[in-house]
């Protein structure tokens, strides 16, 4: 399979917790985007990246949330101290800057629950 | 990005064609109108996109009024695969972020 992969998929954490997700876009696209929906709402842009560089980031990314893609392939999101508030499906898409359109392919997400 | 309008839900028989409308009023010049759909458990899927000419491709037609301000999505033979909540985007030009909104979830029936 070679499109965008998320790892975990499921994650229960108890409130207080660090949670630390990943996600391996297709090979070669250089843009990478962290995308959070909760139920019944459509995703919300959090962040994303031009390779290594953290071009943008959402209101939404309080202090508690980092992303980072260290050498431009896989990227992780870290959430510290949870809340239930976070309870919510962490998606990552990706891209090829060359392409024209925004279209941006999505991985399955990480679904997580704080409890 | 543009606001967009769209009905909160759809119906559409099997085989049939479905017709999903969404409002952009505010849409600029330049601002490119997207289609993307998200079948339950999943993550988004691009559909199609589209300035001010018609779009076609093996998913899905986009057609555009000629002011801009409203088009359709076109699915020409609805099968029940295409039970899924579709989103309308009008992205601010030049910019990354995608504002997905409620969409309109559509069902398709058998």
């Amino acid at each position: 399979d070679t499109g965008v992969s998320q790892n975990p998929r499921h994650k229960i954490t108890k409130r207080g917790q660090n949670v630390t997700f990943r996600c391996d876009p297709i090979s070669e696209h250089n843009r990478l985007y962290w995308y959070r929906q909760t139920l019944g709402q459509g995703p919300e842009f959090l962040t994303y990246f031009q390779n290594e560089a953290q071009l943008e980031k959402s209101r939404l990314l309080s202090d508690r949330f980092s992303a980072e893609r260290p050498k431009g392939s896989f990227s992780t999101l870290e959430i510290q101290r949870t809340e239930q508030g976070d309870s919510a499906m962490y998606l990552c898409a990706s891209r090829l800057l060359s392409g024209g359109a925004l279209e941006q392919y999505f991985g399955p997400g990480t679904r997580l629950t704080v409890t | 990005d543009a606001k967009t309008t769209q009905p909160p839900s759809m119906d559409c028989a099997e085989g049939r064609a479905a017709n999903l409308p969404c409002n952009h009023s505010t849409i600029s010049g330049n601002e490119y109108v997207y289609w993307y759909r998200q079948i339950h458990s999943q993550g988004p899927q691009y559909i199609i996109h589209g300035l001010k000419n018609n779009e076609t491709n093996e998913m899905a037609s986009l057609i555009i009024t000629e002011d801009r301000k409203s088009s359709t999505l076109i699915l020409p033979h609805a099968t029940l695969r295409d039970t899924a909540v579709y989103y309308c985007i009008v992205p601010l030009f030049g910019n990354e972020k995608l504002t997905f909104g409620t969409g309109t979830r559509l069902t398709i029936i058998p």
